[in-house]
């Protein structure tokens, strides 16, 4: 399975700031996801980053709070704009991969963004 | 709309089965997913079943899937403490849409 790391793993951001995060693969995937999961809940698909094409954005996420890049196969980056203390989530970048059986849709390890 | 429900808590005795149970909404499903997530870490994919199925086993876990009533379970065998997480499930038509997630507590 894809191998996935993100960056930063952590961190506390003042109010009003942006944050970019990173996300490596170990392998080229067509399909690059981000999800947010705020604190004690499930995850939320942000959007689909896929290369060569810009992101669709899920209902309720927009660019300009969310801008994405993917200038490859292995790299995504997610912005969280202007943050505000109700940004504080985990965010968790994930890749699909087909197989003879199925989809497998592979997650990052996260990153904790705290908004004071 | 989408909407996947599962109970927010079960808590089992060690060596006991869990079973963890999980209700879906949209019948045009493809795929249903289990993950786990431990304390301060990413989801973990554990095992996943093709809705043309109705049984999936991959060693201690076994999924059941009632397509007809929109039903999915995940049962562990010899629940470890290992095993204590939060677990959900996943069902995908066009996109994962996530379920609410059970917290599975083990206790020797």
């Amino acid at each position: 399975s894809a191998v996935i790391s993100q960056k930063p793993s952590r961190d506390i951001c003042q109010r009003g700031t942006s944050l970019t995060i990173q996300c490596q693969v170990d392998s080229q995937v067509t399909m690059m996801f981000w999800y947010r999961q705020q604190p004690g809940q499930s995850l939320t698909l942000i959007a689909t980053a896929n290369q060569g094409s810009e992101a669709t954005y899920e209902s309720g996420f927009v660019i300009d709070k969310f801008p994405i890049s993917r200038p490859n196969l292995t790299f995504s980056t997610l912005t969280v704009s202007n943050m505000s203390p109700e940004d504080s989530s985990i965010y968790l970048c994930s890749v699909e991969e087909g197989r003879v059986q199925g989809y497998e849709q592979y997650f990052g390890p996260g990153t904790r963004l705290t908004v004071t | 709309g989408e909407d996947v429900e599962q109970s927010l808590f079960l808590s089992v005795r060690e060596g006991d089965s869990s079973v963890i149970n999980c209700t879906y909404t949209d019948s045009s499903s493809t795929y249903l997913y289990w993950y786990k997530q431990e304390p301060g870490a990413g989801l973990q994919l554990l095992t996943y079943i093709f809705s043309n199925m109705d049984m999936k086993q991959d060693q201690r876990l076994t999924v059941l899937l009632n397509k007809k009533d929109k039903h999915l379970s995940l049962r562990i065998a010899d629940t470890q403490t290992g095993d204590s997480a939060i677990y959900f499930c996943a069902e995908s038509a066009l996109r994962l849409i996530f379920g609410t997630g059970t917290r599975l507590q083990v206790f020797p």
